[in-house]
């Protein structure tokens, strides 16, 4: 059984570039979350993903937008970066249904953004 | 939507004693309440959890209460070794308009003292 893995582990950006995070799940996982956690603080819920569609968004812009494909894993896109944007995104997968997230959240070790 | 509160932000204990973390949550239909510890650098990672069923799940030296009605669950840790040292985090799983999603609380940074 594979654990969920994220890639790039640490990248940096300027502010008003694009980013794309990448996510695979955990073996036999459905739903996929995004969850941004700034230094010093708990995650936020960005969104969720269940089939393919999205099911779930906390409170963040438009310009973060993702994708889960047919085998589960995912992407996190920020367009238009800002410097607030710089923090650890974390993926975190499950076994879900389609109303929402019904099982344990297993996390990934994230992805740090830092936005210049 | 949901809120969690989490207290206190930092706790220091010697090794050997006791550390408690509480937690209050807003949403009345959340029903589940996990936490994780996450070290220096690595992904959080469940220690324990509870449903709204139950009032209260032990195992081995960590356990965690519920009070539905006052709307906290707490977190207690017996016998602290200073393995123990990281932050904890709190859960509520609430329902938003697309379905159950988690909230977590800011973190409690627990520094065990050898």
């Amino acid at each position: 059984e594979t654990g969920v893995t994220q890639s790039p582990t640490h990248l940096i950006k300027t502010r008003g570039q694009q980013v794309t995070l990448r996510c695979s799940s955990q073996s036999g996982h459905n739903t996929v979350s995004w969850y941004q956690q700034a230094l010093g603080q708990g995650p936020q819920f960005i969104f969720q993903y269940y089939r393919e569609e999205e099911n779930g968004r906390g409170n963040f812009p438009p310009r973060f937008s993702g994708l889960q494909f047919p085998n589960y894993s995912s992407e996190l896109n920020v367009n238009a970066l800002e410097l607030d944007d710089s923090a650890l995104y974390l993926c975190a997968s499950s076994l879900g249904g389609a109303g929402g997230n019904t099982g344990e959240l297993f996390f990934g070790e994230g992805s740090r953004l830092t936005v210049l | 939507g949901e809120n969690v509160e989490q207290h206190p932000s930092t706790l220091s204990v010697q090794e050997g004693d006791s550390a408690v973390i509480k937690c209050t949550y807003s949403d009345s239909a959340s029903n589940y309440f996990p936490w994780y510890k996450q070290e220096l650098g690595k992904r959080p990672q469940l220690i324990i959890d509870i449903r709204s069923n139950v009032g209260e799940k032990k195992d081995q030296r960590i356990a965690v209460t519920l009070n539905k009605t006052a709307k906290h669950f707490s977190l207690h840790i017996t016998e602290t070794q200073p393995e123990d040292s990281a932050v904890y985090f709190c859960a509520a799983r609430s329902r938003d308009n697309y379905g159950q999603n988690f909230v977590f609380g800011p973190g409690t940074r627990l520094s065990v003292l050898p």
